[in-house]
């Protein structure tokens, strides 16, 4: 069965400074791969996703990802974190043959900002 | 704007109650999905729907059940055999590419408490 790891429960980074929250995932093949952010007692909002192509994935409030099959990871990078940014944040994998319903995501690594 | 609410944010309810989590989503997405999130867990799927009047279950459907009479509004019946029915629910929806997976986009969340 697929699987999701997130290793780190919690990080604490300082303003400006930058970010890499990783993602590890279990599976034969190469999936859909996402990333979403959840704001405190609020839905999750899709930063970006990676289904095929380049391997460096653009997102929305300046994330970036890069996927690297050789290490079945993609890890979610920010060059300089704003305050805004502290959420909890959920890496999500969904088989390529097709089942929205398969999405299986990880048990989220909660970022704090330090002013 | 298009998109997902979810009603009430809130909710209160007695031990041995049902309680009904509405999710409605104005995007003509096809299928629907609710989730469950509890800290430090991620999110597990409890029912999905791909098209009106059909619906399957999850990894933890027992003790919910849920509706699809209209393509825009899902709603989920928390009964009183759901042991533990303490948790933030989420509802998602997405397009139905018939490729590979597809994004799911999520509700703002109804956050239930068992009193």
């Amino acid at each position: 069965a697929q699987s999701v790891t997130q290793p780190d429960i919690h990080i604490t980074v300082s303003e400006g400074a930058s970010l890499e929250l990783r993602c590890n995932y279990s599976y034969g093949a190469t999936p859909y791969l996402f990333w979403y952010v959840q704001s405190p007692g609020q839905g999750l909002q899709l930063l970006l996703k990676y289904f095929s192509g380049d391997t460096l994935v653009q997102g929305i409030k300046g994330f970036e990802a890069e996927f690297k099959r050789s290490q079945s990871s993609f890890n979610l990078r920010k060059p300089s974190v704003h305050w805004s940014d502290a959420a909890e944040y959920f890496c999500a994998v969904a088989p390529p043959q097709g089942g929205s319903e398969k999405l299986v995501f990880g048990k989220g690594t909660k970022l704090t900002v330090n002013p | 704007d298009g998109g997902i609410t979810q009603s009430p944010k809130y909710l209160f309810r007695k031990e041995g109650q049902n309680v009904t989590l509405s999710c409605e989503q104005n995007l003509n997405h096809d299928a629907m999905y609710w989730y469950r999130q509890d800290p430090g867990q991620g999110l597990r799927l409890i029912y999905y729907s791909q098209i009106v009047n059909d619906f399957q279950k999850g990894d933890i459907a027992e003790g919910y059940s849920v509706s699809r009479e209209k393509k825009e509004s899902f709603p989920l019946t928390v009964t009183s055999a759901q042991k533990n029915p303490t948790a933030f629910y989420l509802c998602a929806s997405s397009i139905l590419l018939g490729i590979g997976a597809d994004t799911q986009y999520f509700g703002p969340g109804t956050r239930l408490t068992v009193l």
